[in-house]
């Protein structure tokens, strides 16, 4: 199993050009999360959807959209990128109990210029 | 909403030295409760969870916690550190929104380890 995969892991964007990061699992997890990770400010989750079909917005939605394509892939896309949402990008999907952990991405390294 | 405060954003420990990160949180129902670790480059693994069955929790790479409901605490410790265990530690706790179980992350602790 791959697990939880990202694409790309790097991206440099100029202001206000657009992007969208594409996450895929294979563990047939019901729920789905992007977070954002700067220095000293640990992870705050941006957006997660509970099931194929529906998404909720965290603690940082400002600047995000997602699509939660079907139950494996979910995306997060950047419409007029700037320079505040450089950042570590992560995904991470959980089989949608109390006590479930959350199996992480290896992150994208976003930049913006 | 719940929340987590690991005290110490920067640990440094000798090799072979004790390990002991904190981690507080808040929370109004019993927590689950969640140590992941960081190498650099890389995504979030488990480490360890509480889930109510037992306090004293072991994980991987030697690690374990002790859950203190009194002190509402969840340190992480390891006898003995590696220069392996170099990496930043996490303290997450889960909480019920819409639909869903969402962590709340600490700040985080980053662990050096001097030879």
């Amino acid at each position: 199993n791959a697990g939880v995969t990202q694409t790309p892991k790097f991206q440099v964007l100029k202001t206000g050009q657009s992007m969208t990061l594409q996450c895929a699992q294979d563990m047939n997890h019901n729920s789905m999360y992007w977070y954002r990770q700067d220095p000293g400010m640990g992870l705050r989750l941006i957006y997660y959807s509970a099931s194929e079909g529906t998404t909720d917005k965290g603690e940082v939605p400002n600047g995000y959209n997602v699509s939660r394509l079907n139950k494996r892939e979910f995306s997060l896309r950047l419409e007029s990128a700037a320079p505040s949402q450089t950042s570590v990008y992560f995904c991470a999907s959980s089989a949608h109990r109390s006590n479930d952990e959350q199996y992480f991405g290896p992150g994208t390294r976003l930049t913006v210029t | 909403a719940q929340s987590v405060t690991q005290l110490g954003s920067h640990v440094s420990v000798s090799e072979g030295a004790l390990v002991l990160l904190r981690c507080n949180y808040s929370s109004s129902v019993p927590p689950y409760l969640f140590w992941y670790v960081q190498y650099p480059n890389q995504g979030l693994q488990l480490l360890l969870k509480y889930t109510s069955a037992a306090t004293l929790v072991k994980g991987i790479n030697g690690f374990e916690a002790e859950f203190k409901k009194s002190e509402t605490s969840f340190h992480l410790t390891k006898p003995s550190a590696h220069m392996s265990d170099a990496a930043e530690y996490f303290c997450a706790v889960s909480e019920f929104s819409p639909g869903s179980y969402q962590l709340t992350f600490g700040k985080g602790t980053k662990l050096s380890v001097i030879p």
